[in-house]
């Protein structure tokens, strides 16, 4: 079985904080990506990835950098977080075939 | 930018109603997925359309992808309270690039 794990289920952290959320796959997929989960907006892609070191921007990159150093995981970066950062982030991996994405079970970070 | 909305936001049905949830596309797709999200889990895959007018049924499920391939539906068949949660649609508009839908969340009421 896929596993996608994410570092945290639950964050709290403070307006300005540098934030940073783990993403790690162990299927070896050379795609991954960064979405964010808010109520009536479905899922918006953030940031994504499709080999070590390259990245590529989604549709709501600012604010969030992100980093591929290792194959397995993708990290998302909040810089500076602010209150409107606040949401459900869920990250995805798919494999070669471009099939089916397989999704950790979210992070649900709260900026106070 | 490129946009999935889906329609309608919200449904509620009696189990034993059917169900259908459209997804709708500003431009034209490479294939079409569809994922189910439980309450408190995260989407998990149910399904992929890749021809134009392609039809797949799983069980009491029916996914139609239009013929011009920007938009798809979902159908249920009399159902059931396992069949709670958000539904949402995924185009794939690039080589990497998924775009999901705003989602539908269905509650049967039993």
């Amino acid at each position: 079985d896929v596993k996608v794990t994410q570092s945290s289920r639950y964050l709290v952290k403070r307006t300005g904080e540098k934030v940073f959320l783990e993403c790690v796959q162990d299927m070896d997929h050379e795609n991954m990506f960064w979405y964010r989960q808010d109520p009536g907006l479905g899922l918006r892609l953030i940031y994504f990835s499709y080999d070590v070191k390259m990245k590529e921007k989604g549709d709501i990159p600012e604010g969030y950098s992100v980093s591929r150093e290792k194959k397995e995981r993708f990290s998302l970066i909040l810089e500076s977080a602010s209150t409107n950062q606040t949401s459900m982030y869920l990250c995805a991996s798919i494999g070669p075939m471009n099939t089916e994405a397989f999704f950790g079970q979210g992070t649900r970070l709260t900026v106070v | 930018g490129q946009q999935v909305m889906q329609i309608p936001q919200y449904q509620h049905v009696q189990e034993g109603e059917d169900f259908t949830t459209y997804c709708n596309s500003s431009t034209t797709l490479s294939n079409i997925q569809w994922y189910k999200q439980r309450p408190g889990g995260h989407p998990v895959f149910l399904i992929q359309l890749v021809k134009s007018g392609e039809v797949k049924k799983q069980k009491r499920l029916t996914f139609q992808f239009g013929e011009a391939k920007k938009n798809s539906s979902l159908h249920i068949t009399a159902t059931q309270t396992t069949d709670v949660g958000t539904y949402f649609c995924a185009g794939r508009t690039g080589t990497y690039k998924y775009i999901f839908g705003t989602g539908t969340r269905l509650k049967v009421l039993a």
